[in-house]
């Protein structure tokens, strides 16, 4: 079974710092990797997906992540952090070859501090 | 292009009764899913359906809950009878395909008392 984890409950980071959110999976077979980000009182939003191709994903807001499969992990990514960016971020897995089952990450709250 | 719409956006009710959620998804998305997320925790799958097919029901408590997607459109869920533990907040999705992006609607937050 396909698993997310997110080590890292919170990340605090000065605005105009770069940030990094981290996240590794477990998959038996090869990987569809998303970032979802909510804001407080709104839904979830798509950042960005990871299908094939390109190991760098570019998303939306300025965001990218690297997928590297050696590592398993799919860290999220952003050269400049801005104070809006403060939100809860999901990583999110789905195995391609083994059943449906989309699974979250139990998500790290981001602290952009002014 | 309209989002997903879910009602109701809250829901009080005292154990062991019944509650429905009803969710309408981007038209032309083929696939729904229904997400049970705990205060504090990752959303976690209940069920995906691709048109009116169930394609995945691994985690959905079958003997308390439901979902039927009736002509592959809009869809609800039911919990009957409710427990304590099942206050959440339950959010609606729907994708092009099983690979693309999920976009999500406000949720039910429901309270169990």
């Amino acid at each position: 079974a396909q698993s997310v984890a997110q080590p890292e409950d919170q990340v605090n980071v000065a605005e105009g710092n770069p940030l990094t959110v981290k996240c590794t999976y477990s998959v038996s077979g090869n990987p569809y990797l998303f970032w979802y980000v909510q804001y407080p009182n709104r839904g979830l939003q798509f950042l960005l997906k990871y299908i094939t191709g390109d190991n760098l994903v570019k998303g939306s807001y300025g965001f990218e992540a690297e997928f590297n499969k050696s590592q398993t992990s799919f860290h999220l990514k952003k050269p400049s952090a801005l104070v809006s960016d403060s939100a809860l971020y999901f990583c999110a897995v789905r195995d391609r070859n083994y059943g449906q089952n989309f699974v979250f990450g139990p998500g790290t709250r981001l602290s952009v501090l002014p | 292009e309209a989002g997903v719409a879910q009602s109701p956006r809250y829901k009080i009710i005292e154990k062991r009764q019944s509650v429905a959620f009803w969710c309408n998804p981007i038209s032309g998305h083929a696939t729904l899913y229904w997400y049970q997320q705990i205060l504090g925790q990752g959303p976690k799958l209940l069920i995906q359906f691709q048109n009116n097919g169930v394609v995945d029901d691994s985690q959905l408590p079958k003997d308390r809950f439901s979902a039927e997607r009736l002509k592959g459109v809009d869809s609800t869920l039911k919990i009957q009878p409710a427990k304590l533990e099942d206050s959440a907040v339950y959010l609606c999705a729907s994708s092009e395909g099983t690979s693309d992006e999920q976009y999500f609607g406000p949720g039910t937050r429901l309270t169990v008392t």
